[in-house]
């Protein structure tokens, strides 16, 4: 069956590291979604990208990066860990083409601690 | 901007008892309406959706009717199980390009035996 996994499930880390979160989906989709689950908060998007070579920002990007060299990959990359960016985080997928957004499945999330 | 409001709880119910989580939305056009459900330790999965107003949407016990005069979505079920208890999101989606899902806080469910 196809699917949408993240890796590492959880992680440690200390202030200042950089860590990075892997995606890696087998739908063949377009558009993957990075994001952050807090309490308060809800789900809020970091990163969003629509196909290979294309990244955009969502709300909350500061201090995330990713790339997308491959449709199945979509990396989330903090470059200076921060206290601020323990969470849980999620990854998501969906197809879509010619401008459509389909349903999102997302995969199980990776909880970051940052000391 | 769009966005969706919903009762954050925790709602606590007895097993059997009747849920009703109350969604409203804002949105420009006509977005469709999804309710996705967390359980624990587990990511988001899509627990149904309704693409066009009047439309109804149904999986496992619950149902929630996509209301365009009072821009809601509520969700209900008429008998609640103990593995219910999850937290649940209503969220929107205007299904254009450029324009990403816009999700509720979610409301945590508890049933108890």
């Amino acid at each position: 069956d196809a699917e949408i996994t993240q890796s590492p499930r959880h992680k440690i880390t200390e202030t200042g590291r950089q860590v990075t979160l892997a995606c890696h989906q087998t739908w063949n989709h377009n558009n993957m979604f990075w994001y952050r689950q807090d309490l308060g908060h809800g789900l809020r998007l970091i990163h969003y990208s629509y196909g290979v070579q294309d990244t955009n920002k969502g709300e909350v990007s500061d201090g995330y990066s990713v790339s997308r060299s491959n449709t199945e990959d979509l990396p989330l990359t903090l470059e200076s860990a921060a206290s601020s960016q323990t969470s849980v985080y999620f990854c998501a997928s969906s197809e879509g083409a010619s401008g459509n957004i389909g349903e999102l499945f997302f995969g199980e999330g990776s909880r970051l601690t940052v000391l | 901007g769009d966005s969706v409001t919903q009762m954050e709880g925790p709602v606590t119910l007895s097993e059997e008892a009747f849920l009703t989580i109350n969604c409203t939305y804002t949105a420009t056009g006509y977005p469709s309406l999804f309710w996705y459900v967390q359980y624990p330790g587990e990511g988001l999965q899509l627990l149904l959706k309704a693409t066009k107003a009047d439309d109804k949407g149904s999986n496992k016990g619950f149902e929630a009717t996509y209301r365009k005069e009072t821009t809601s979505f509520h969700l209900e079920k008429g008998s609640v199980q103990v593995s219910d208890s999850a937290v649940y999101f209503c969220a929107l989606s205007r299904m254009v390009y450029g324009q990403n899902f816009v999700f509720g806080p979610g409301t945590r469910l508890s049933v108890l035996p």
